[in-house]
């Protein structure tokens, strides 16, 4: 079965701090990789995704991440953060499963930044 | 589009009563997923649907916990009897799953809150 690690459970920044969450998975063929975030009181929202191509990926909000095959890895990076960054994020895995594609996320990361 | 609609937003409840949380997809979506978040778990999945048809439901804690999608539009997942230990947020989530998935990023409803007594 997939799994997903995220490393930091909980991480706390001051603003204009650089941050960099860590996600590992452990299927090793073809997988749909994504972050979203929930603010304090709502629901997920896509941050952003990665399914072929620029391992390099730009979502929302400054936010990108970088997808290394031979890590298994798909670390979320922001190179300044702000207060209104602080959420719960979570790495998510979509890989093949019985003919369809199964979603697995991980346990999340709760980031505080104080401004 | 109105995004995925979940009801009730909050629930409390006695042990041993049922209980039933229901997903509207967001129209034209293929594939529906139900949730269970708690501080302890995570964010776990329940089962999910393709088409209408259960596909994977080996999250679906024990059978006091059922769920069917009758249509395209409308899902629900029953609780019956309650547990305490059941109290957590619930989420539906939609996404359109093509053939290559490659479009399979997930909507999230804003979730139902349940508690147990």
């Amino acid at each position: 079965a997939q799994s997903v690690s995220q490393h930091n459970h909980h991480v706390i920044l001051s603003e204009a701090a650089s941050l960099e969450l860590g996600c590992n998975y452990s299927y090793g063929g073809t997988v749909n990789l994504f972050w979203y975030v929930q603010y304090p009181g709502q629901h997920l929202q896509l941050l952003l995704k990665y399914f072929s191509g620029d391992p390099l990926v730009k979502g929302i909000k400054g936010f990108e991440a970088e997808f290394i095959k031979s890590k298994f890895s798909f670390n979320l990076r922001k190179p300044s953060v702000q207060w209104s960054d602080t959420a719960e994020y979570f790495c998510a895995v979509f890989s093949p499963s019985g003919g369809s594609y199964i979603p697995t996320f991980g346990r999340g990361t709760s980031l505080i930044v104080h401004p | 589009d109105a995004g995925v609609i979940q009801s009730p937003r909050h629930e409390v409840t006695e042990m041993g009563q049922e209980v039933t949380l229901r997903c509207k997809p967001i129209s034209g979506h293929n594939s529906l997923f139900w949730y269970r978040q708690t501080m302890m778990r995570g964010l776990e999945l329940l089962i999910y649907f393709n088409n209408n048809v259960p596909i994977d439901d080996s999250g679906m804690p024990e059978d006091r916990f059922s769920a069917k999608m009758p249509n395209a539009s409308f899902s629900t997942l029953k609780i019956q009897p309650s547990e305490p230990r059941d109290s957590a947020v619930y989420f539906c989530a939609s996404s359109l799953v093509g053939q290559v998935a490659a479009y399979n990023e997930q909507f999230f409803g804003p979730g139902t809150r349940l508690t147990v007594l």
